[in-house]
């Protein structure tokens, strides 16, 4: 069964350092999001991305954030200079349709703690 | 008016009992709502989904019920079983010009204990 594919599970990093968590959609895939999960906390929206370019971004989704799809299959989310507050898991999505009724796949997480 | 409101926190049940989560949105965009199940360390799987032009769905132990009127909606999982036990999220969205963004509510912690 195809799979959304995150990398890596987990990263530990210092405050202020840059962070870029990959992501490798469903091949025929064609809509992307970022969702961030606070520990114990709701999934909230960070971004959605289509046709090489953001489509919708949330507040969460300040200057600091930024997304990229180098190469037609890798989606990466970059945090230029991470806050304690980034500590969180971040999931990637991704739909094949932009109806409603297309289902959004979810990678496994990578858990980022800032320190 | 984005959010959606999720109820109970958490919830205990005995095997074979009728767990019931509820949910309740304001915004009358919202057009298609889905049920997630998520298991610890992994990413939410879609359970079940609706869109407000029916009242309830089934498949297999799980049913939604939606009052349009209302603006609730609500899950239930028939004959509960040990491996039930995850956490369970309620989400609402609408086409917007961006790309049909999911916005979920706070989850529901359910335990079914044998």
């Amino acid at each position: 069964e195809p799979e959304v594919t995150q990398t890596p599970s987990h990263q530990v990093t210092q405050m202020g350092q840059e962070v870029i968590l990959r992501c490798v959609p469903i091949s025929n895939h064609l809509y992307f999001y970022w969702y961030r999960q606070i520990l114990g906390q709701k999934v909230e929206f960070l971004v959605s991305f289509y046709n090489n370019e953001i489509s919708e971004k949330s507040e969460i989704f300040d200057d600091q954030f930024s997304v990229e799809r180098p190469d037609g299959s890798n989606f990466t989310l970059k945090i230029r200079s991470t806050k304690l507050e980034d500590s969180a898991m971040y999931f990637c999505a991704s739909r094949r349709d932009r109806g409603i009724s297309g289902e959004l796949f979810f990678g496994e997480g990578s858990r980022l703690t800032v320190l | 008016q984005q959010q959606v409101k999720q109820s109970p926190q958490s919830l205990i049940v005995q095997k074979g009992g009728i767990p019931i989560i509820n949910c309740a949105y304001e915004n009358t965009a919202f057009d298609y709502f889905p049920w997630y199940q998520q298991f610890p360390g992994k990413g939410p799987a879609l359970l079940i989904a609706i869109r407000p032009d029916v009242s309830e769905k089934k498949e297999g132990r799980f049913t939604i019920s939606f009052n349009k009127s209302a603006k609730q909606f609500s899950l239930h999982i028939m004959d509960s079983q040990p491996g039930d036990s995850a956490t369970y999220f309620c989400a609402a969205s609408g086409v917007t010009g961006g790309g049909n963004k999911l916005t979920f509510g706070t989850g529901t912690q359910l335990k079914v204990e044998l």
